[in-house]
């Protein structure tokens, strides 16, 4: 069965410190994988894709097929960072509507 | 353009009242679909629609309606509230049906429902 695991509620960094939001991901095909964040009084929005191999707003994300694992990750954290950040799946061909969420990590950085 | 509309914004409901929780994009989407986000469990996944006509469930669709009768509109429809049902539902849409384009789904700004 698909799963996506989070494994960290909150998680709390100073500013100009690494990061790193763990993803752990079971699924038996092949799988895509999308971090969304939903930044305070704002909508859930998408981050980045693994399909895309982007940087966005300095975050990156490699998907590890042997770990099952898409951690994100930001050398040097911000305070705009601060949201919830979710991790989600999804089969690669398949419907939206097989998307599944992670329960989601709140990153707190402080000044 | 208004992107994802959600209404009601707030909504308290008495065990065993029926509502509807409206959608409506103005973006021309095919794919819509309703979650709900509960303290500790995410976003799970209750109906949704690629397509005018066309719905299915999703990972927790007990309790829940839907109906697309128009590329525009996908309300959500609760026969019975129970106290199980107190959550925070979102809407979104994409102009994509599968994840063979960007998978990127626009989201609403949230539905809270508490019933008692």
């Amino acid at each position: 069965a698909q799963r996506v695991t989070q494994p960290e509620k909150l998680l709390s960094v100073f500013k100009g410190a690494p990061v790193e939001l763990k993803c752990n991901y079971s699924y038996s095909g092949s799988p895509e994988l999308f971090w969304y964040v939903q930044y305070s009084r704002q909508r859930l929005q998408l981050l980045l894709r693994h399909i895309s191999r982007e940087s966005i707003k300095g975050f990156t994300a490699d998907l590890n097929k042997g770990e099952t694992s898409f951690h994100l990750k930001k050398p040097f954290a911000q305070e705009e960072d601060s949201a919830m950040y979710y991790c989600a799946l999804t089969g690669r061909g398949s419907t939206l509507g097989r998307l599944y969420f992670g329960r989601g990590t709140q990153l707190t950085v402080w000044p | 353009n208004a992107g994802v509309t959600q209404t009601p914004k707030f909504q308290v409901l008495k065990t065993g009242q029926s509502m509807t929780l409206q959608c409506a994009q103005d973006m021309n989407h095919e794919y819509m679909s309703w979650y709900r986000q509960d303290p500790g469990m995410g976003l799970r996944l209750i109906h949704y629609s690629v397509g005018a006509g066309i719905t299915d469930q999703g990972e927790v669709p007990n309790g829940y309606n839907v109906s697309r009768s128009t590329t525009e509109d996908f309300p959500l429809r609760l026969l019975s509230a129970a106290p199980s049902q107190t959550s925070v539902y979102f809407c979104a849409s994409s102009p994509h049906r599968g994840t063979r384009d960007t998978g990127e789904l626009f989201f609403g700004e949230g539905s809270r429902l508490t019933v008692l």
